[in-house]
């Protein structure tokens, strides 16, 4: 069971629009900055946002990160089939546990 | 920025296992490492982190007690000593890099991650 709650698997057609949910609580995303990975089949995965909303040089800005209160949300816009990946969230927990945490991931589908 | 893991395999239940991971491209003590698992089918799961000193460290509470992490500085090398291997402990393992050389809420993402090395626990 991941900390972090992402849905299992999103889909939409190339060219359009999708975003994916990460849900926490105050001792993670409601308190610290979010992350968000992308990860081919067989690959390592790739920072693709960090603190929230900023995009590693050579992440193109179709890729944007949001985030509100204890939830953050992931878009990509104008789909391609190169897109089609697990993607996870991340964040620093605190506590006596401290440690980054992520989401269960999602697999997104371009049809 | 080059991180190359190397030890994984395959070990019985309850035997030991030693990870390294070889940086390069960077000024290495300069930046926390961490190691990240991810199961086979399965999502990513924090392991250990360790401050570009050294001085701190953390673990997730599934290894704390079992493994331990270490970086030797003058080499550039990221280590994770394994005992008391379980089952549950069978996945790839990821040598990653952190933004600055704490490790923790103030810049907590992960920048730069190598191959991985599979470890499968079975008897």
């Amino acid at each position: 069971q991941s900390v972090l709650t992402q849905p299992p698997s999103v889909s939409a057609a190339p060219g359009q629009t999708v975003t994916i949910s990460c849900s926490g609580s105050s001792s993670n995303i409601g308190n610290n900055y979010v992350s968000w990975y992308q990860q081919f089949p067989g690959t390592a995965p790739k920072l693709l946002i960090y603190d929230n909303n900023k995009r590693p040089s050579g992440i193109p800005d179709r890729f944007s990160g949001s985030k509100s209160g204890t939830s953050a949300t992931l878009g990509i816009t104008g789909l391609q089939t190169g897109d089609e990946a697990d993607y996870y969230c991340g964040a620093w927990n605190n506590g006596l546990s401290a440690g980054l945490v992520f989401g269960g991931g999602t697999k997104l589908t371009v049809l | 920025v080059h991180l190359l893991e190397s030890g994984g395999g395959l070990v019985q239940p309850g035997g030991s296992l030693r990870l390294s991971c070889a940086a390069s491209g960077f000024t290495f003590s300069n930046y926390g490492m961490s190691w990240i698992r991810q199961a086979p089918g399965k999502g990513l799961e924090w392991v250990s982190g360790i401050t570009g000193s050294g001085a701190n460290i953390f673990y997730a509470d599934s290894v704390k007690g079992r493994f331990t992490i270490s970086r030797d500085n003058s080499n550039s090398t990221l280590n994770l000593q394994m005992i008391s291997l379980r089952a549950e402990d069978t996945a790839v393992y990821y040598c990653t890099k952190w933004p600055a050389r704490f490790v923790g809420a103030t810049r907590p993402w992960l920048d730069s991650w190598g191959q991985g090395t599979p470890v499968t626990v079975s008897s």
